[in-house]
């Protein structure tokens, strides 16, 4: 019930193109859901994350919706850039911003030129 | 900016070594963490630790140990380095804030 379920594996999206990541959980008491950016040779860095209060955030080309009854959330990269890849992770907590973070598996972005 | 350092981008060492890996992070935050990330598998926590001298296993404590005698320096330790635990270790922190986890670069650790 901890667990954060995240797809796909991996993703190849052509530049200019949408990029989508899904996450799912289980536990209703998680209420803090970032996501983050993980470049080669460096550690994740906080992208962009969202409260269940509302049901989308953006960041410029960055969108997180969130679908409290469905207990999913995902992220939305539009205008894909080869810059966007990376390996993205969601993640979510119990108590905002200062629990535990629960990481997803990570999904390993290709944008092509 | 909030800055975590870890000591080694790499290291190689040989199986039954006692293995340190320093992180050291410059903004007294009071909470830091270690995960290892390995393909497929994602971020595991190893161990956590909220204060000085304080420290929580995380999913996968096992042959792992940790020391924060420092508020600003968390150590993992491998008390006999097996191939198993080939991987990359990321030391993560953060403080009373929205802005989430703050991660070192990594320390890519070969068991030979």
């Amino acid at each position: 019930q901890q667990q954060v379920k995240q797809s796909p594996q991996s993703l190849i999206v052509q530049k200019g193109g949408i990029s989508i990541i899904n996450c799912a959980y289980e536990n209703t008491a998680f209420d803090y859901f970032p996501w983050y950016q993980q470049f080669p040779g460096k550690g994740p860095a906080l992208l962009i994350a969202i409260r269940p209060d509302v049901s989308e955030k953006k960041e410029g080309r960055f969108t997180i919706s969130f679908n409290k009854s469905a207990k999913q959330f995902s992220l939305h990269i539009m205008d894909s850039q080869p810059g966007d890849s990376a390996t993205y992770f969601c993640a979510a907590s119990i108590g905002g911003s200062q629990g535990n973070l629960i990481f997803g598996k990570g999904t390993k972005l290709s944008v092509k030129p | 900016d909030v800055k975590v350092t870890q000591s080694s981008r790499y290291l190689v060492k040989r199986t039954g070594e006692k293995v340190f890996l320093e992180c050291v992070q410059d903004m007294d935050h009071e909470n830091m963490f270690w995960y290892r990330q390995d393909p497929g598998l994602g971020l595991r926590l190893i161990y956590f630790s909220y204060d000085v001298k304080m420290k929580e296993k995380g999913d996968i404590p096992e042959g792992y140990s940790v020391s924060r005698e420092k508020k600003e320096r968390f150590s993992l330790i491998l008390e006999s380095a097996s191939t198993n635990q080939t991987s990359m270790y990321l030391c993560a922190s953060w403080g009373q804030s929205f802005y989430g986890y703050t991660f070192g670069s990594g320390t890519r650790l070969t068991v030979v």
